[in-house]
């Protein structure tokens, strides 16, 4: 596997469920993010890690909560969504959080909540 | 503030045809850096180049070159003879440093055979 993947590609759920969504990086980057894309809206980032710390939490609702267990590897756990929470999910991943290099991102899970 | 504007929501041309894609941005640092992303039908989002705010050269890579212009605040992407494959939504996007990546809400690209 090269560059950023991201498991599942598509996810349907409820809100009662509880699922989580997968990233890995095969960059040997240090900095870790999640964005969430809805239509006709920008990208919003979610949440920093940068070195497995979290370096930004961009106000987003706690049913979202992130995980990074090392440099490779961020998982999003999802509880009790919303169906405004419906969207495509980016993971990307960068040499470091704290300079400007570009950030490069995987496919995306595209989540609908029912 | 940090913001990335790019009027043009929705473009369409004939294969062949040059187009230029608009971007504008605002921010007050001196020192910050400039994107563009090509996001395809399949999601990702792919990198295309990455310039600083002190350096104002265009840049050509192929089909594809940029106009960074610090008078107006603009960053432009043009695609020379457009392909089918071009068809993506195109993303330009501002990095000031604080680890944020500022989107502008894209301009979909279409090309027609």
């Amino acid at each position: 596997e090269t560059g950023v993947t991201q498991t599942p590609r598509h996810l349907v759920m409820g809100m009662t469920n509880k699922k989580s969504l997968k990233c890995e990086q095969h960059l040997g980057h240090n900095a870790m993010y999640w964005y969430k894309q809805s239509a006709k809206k920008p990208l919003e980032l979610m949440f920093v890690y940068n070195f497995k710390e979290q370096t930004e939490n961009n106000s987003v609702p706690s049913r979202f909560s992130p995980e990074c267990p090392n440099s490779s590897h961020l998982f999003l756990h999802l509880h009790t969504l919303q169906p405004e929470d419906s969207a495509l999910y980016l993971c990307a991943s960068s040499q470091d959080s704290a300079d400007y290099y570009e950030q490069y991102f995987g496919p995306g899970t595209r989540l609908t909540v029912t | 503030a940090q913001k990335v504007t790019q009027a043009q929501t929705e473009i369409s041309v004939v294969e062949k045809e040059d187009v230029t894609l608009d971007c504008v941005y605002e921010t007050r640092d001196t020192t910050y850096y400039l994107f563009w992303y090509k996001q395809p039908p399949s999601g990702e989002l792919v990198f295309l180049i990455r310039r600083n705010s002190f350096d104002e050269q265009n840049e050509i890579s192929g089909r594809y070159s940029w106009n960074f212009q610090k008078s107006t605040s603009s960053f432009n992407f043009t695609i020379t003879a457009s392909q089918v494959v071009d068809s993506a939504v195109y993303f330009c996007a501002l990095h000031t440093g604080f680890q944020k990546l500022v989107f502008g809400t894209g301009t979909r690209l279409l090309v027609s055979p």
